[in-house]
């Protein structure tokens, strides 16, 4: 079963709007990825948080994670037509290999 | 070449065929993996090769599967006796590291969508 959930499944907003995607899930991770998948092909890497980091910034990308919560999010300021995709947060669990465990995705629209 | 290479794009076979899939990682990565995405049941994983041993092959759905990986480059999947739920893209990424604690970005490929009739 998929590790995490995510929320909204879908968000609609203006461009020039931030964007906040969230994600939970369920165990332990090692570290805890977003990526961003256009038209339903390959998935592009945007940002890995570690599981003893709080915040981490890269570029109009701003990621958190709680761990006590057992949850993270995504926020995309200053948003533009271009940054419309899907988005997937992803988690690295302690134990086993690196394989990424899933969330259910956000389909993020930005309307010009 | 600069990415993840898969062949072919799309597939479309008839039910009880046997298909293959093959992924080209990028080179100099040890690490590849195979994952699934279809409508009803997301993104999951299948299979994981570091070099060309698979220690974890813990998502393929079923005996039909298999995958190999050789000079610890190229991989392909395997579907045999296809059938229509295994209708879905099936997506290949690499990593430089793996095993262990740390960093493992991984590098997708652009999918090979597979429709079985």
């Amino acid at each position: 079963s998929q590790q995490g959930e995510e929320d909204p499944q879908a968000l609609s907003i203006q461009e020039g709007e931030n964007a906040t995607m969230n994600c939970s899930y369920k165990t332990s991770i090692n570290n805890l990825q977003w990526y961003r998948q256009n038209s339903g092909r390959g998935l592009v890497h945007l940002i890995l948080i570690r599981s003893n980091e709080r915040e981490k910034h890269s570029g109009r990308l701003r990621v958190t994670l709680d761990t006590s919560k057992k949850s993270s999010s995504l926020l995309i300021t200053a948003s533009r037509a271009a940054d419309t995709a899907s988005y997937f947060c992803a988690t690295v669990l302690i134990q086993g290999a690196q394989k990424l465990v899933f969330g259910q995705g956000t389909r993020l629209t930005i309307n010009p | 070449g600069a990415g993840v290479s898969q062949s072919p794009s799309n597939k479309v076979t008839e039910k009880g065929k046997d298909v293959e899939l093959r992924c080209d990682p990028i080179s100099g990565h040890t690490a590849l993996y195979w994952y699934r995405q279809s409508l009803g049941q997301g993104l999951e994983f299948l299979i994981y090769f570091q070099g060309n041993s698979a220690p974890d092959k813990s998502g393929l759905p079923s005996d039909r599967f298999s995958a190999e990986r050789t000079g610890g480059s190229v991989s392909t999947l395997t579907i045999q006796r296809t059938q229509q739920e295994d209708s879905a893209v099936y997506l290949c990424a690499s990593s430089r590291l793996a095993g262990g604690y740390g960093k493992n970005i991984q590098y997708f490929g652009a999918g090979t969508r597979l429709s079985v009739l």
